[in-house]
């Protein structure tokens, strides 16, 4: 596709319940970024995935949250047992390799827990 | 050590005036500088990016100011448009791509 797709772009649950969330990157792009955007607030890094190498899990903030890549394509980003302090919007990016590359965005998923 | 502090947290300029938007980093290992702009409901949208090895870079209206010493970088937005009101983001990475982003600058142009 044109550019990065992620769906869905609004998701509303109950807290505890379980999330999947799905970014497509732009074809040809071998790196992929998962952030996440509390409201009026700077991006935060989640997790990278380069290729075949070992994704880069570092930004994730608990063993709630997992995220998935298969091959140089699809990626999905789990949240596990929601809490309140999961709502966010969720952003994805895919660049062609992982270094001093532009990062381009999706929309995000804004995921909102009641 | 990873932070990346960015100020102001808003900004209101006239039209056909100059937005400066500033950041600060304290990791020397840091090579790639982009900035973003970012409007309501949207994903994030590259500017214009600088490498360390670099003191300035210009595209169109918009221009990064890069001070190694001082660690610290600056967009400056030329004839500043009603349509440029967005928030903006600097962020900073090290080798192997992912961003540390500052909190945001609101921007407001006036027309």
């Amino acid at each position: 596709g044109a550019g990065v797709s992620q769906s869905p772009s609004n998701k509303v649950t109950e807290k505890g319940k379980d999330v999947e969330l799905r970014c497509d990157p732009i074809s040809g792009h071998t790196a992929l970024y998962w952030y996440r955007q509390r409201l009026g607030q700077g991006l935060e890094f989640l997790i990278y995935f380069q290729g075949n190498s070992a994704p880069d899990k570092s930004g994730l903030p608990s063993d709630r949250f997992s995220a998935e890549r298969t091959g140089e394509s699809v990626s999905t980003l789990t949240i596990q047992r929601t809490q309140q302090e999961d709502s966010a919007v969720y952003l994805c990016a895919s660049s062609r390799t992982g270094i001093r590359q532009p990062q381009h965005f999706g929309d995000g998923t804004r995921l909102s827990i009641l | 050590q990873q932070q990346v502090k960015q100020s102001p947290q808003s900004l209101i300029v006239q039209k056909g005036g100059i937005s400066i938007i500033n950041c600060a980093y304290e990791n020397t290992a840091f090579d790639y500088f982009p900035w973003y702009q970012q409007f309501p409901g949207k994903g994030p949208a590259l500017l214009i990016a600088i490498r360390p090895d670099v003191s300035e870079k210009k595209e169109g209206r918009f221009t990064i100011s890069f001070n190694k010493s001082a660690k610290q970088f600056s967009l400056h937005i030329m004839d500043s448009q009603p349509g440029d009101s967005a928030t903006y983001f600097c962020a900073a990475s090290l080798q192997g791509g992912k961003l540390i982003f500052g909190q945001g600058t609101e921007l407001s142009v006036k027309p």
